[in-house]
């Protein structure tokens, strides 16, 4: 079946520690985007990347990063930095030509003790 | 810059009325909508968009939503409420010009949608 997979389902860290999120579509999308979810706030956009080795920031990318080795992956690192991590984070892919679509992950609940 | 809003964030219905949620869009370009819906702890799935041609735009579930543009609106609505339909709905605009860059996917807030029994 084709589709976006993000693990951990849910994830708990201590205040203090980097964390790396996983995203990995294999729909052969061109692009790929990781959002925030909080309650009452709708998505806010952190990163997204349009190809390969290529990036930019979102809204919110501050205390984030990313990388995009390959068309498949792209994991998100939550880093010490992030002031308030605690979130639903969402990854999206769409591809760039023929369709406006966003497909989700089923997401990842991270908690920060 | 593009902005949503998506009026109430708590509906409540009763199983087998009408479902009606609202969403008004600001851009300065022709968008292109879309609604999706959210189940607790779950992604995002995609109920139905709007991008050219007929205004009406039917999805899954038996929901639908009309594009009207005079007055920048694209409200969604089922005519009978069924209890799985509880949810998170959102509303979500993208400038139809936009060729790249951050896809100018701007989200509203967000519905949450009670349904009475």
């Amino acid at each position: 079946d084709g589709g976006i997979t993000q693990s951990p389902k849910y994830l708990f860290r201590k205040e203090g520690q980097n964390v790396t999120l996983s995203c990995e579509q294999n729909l052969n999308h061109d692009a790929m985007y990781w959002y925030r979810q909080d309650p009452g706030q709708g998505l806010r956009l952190i990163y997204y990347s349009q190809i390969v080795n290529d990036f930019q920031k979102g809204d919110i990318a501050e205390g984030y990063s990313v990388s995009r080795e390959k068309k498949e992956s792209f994991p998100l690192t939550v880093t010490s930095a992030q002031k308030n991590p605690t979130a639903f984070y969402l990854c999206a892919s769409r591809k760039r030509q023929g369709t406006d679509t966003q497909y989700f992950g089923p997401g990842t609940r991270l908690t920060v003790l | 810059a593009q902005s949503v809003t998506q009026l109430g964030s708590h509906v409540s219905v009763s199983e087998g009325a009408l479902v009606l949620l609202r969403c008004n869009y600001s851009s300065s370009v022709p968008p292109y909508l879309f609604w999706y819906v959210q189940y607790p702890n779950q992604g995002l799935q995609l109920l139905l968009k709007y991008t050219t041609g007929a205004t009406l735009v039917k999805g899954i579930n038996g929901f639908e939503a009309e594009f009207k543009k005079s007055e920048t609106s694209f409200h969604l609505t089922k005519p009978s409420a069924h209890m799985s339909d509880a949810a998170e709905y959102f509303c979500a605009v993208r400038d139809m010009y936009s060729g790249g860059g951050a896809d100018g996917l701007t989200f509203g807030k967000g519905t949450h949608l009670i349904i009475q029994p």
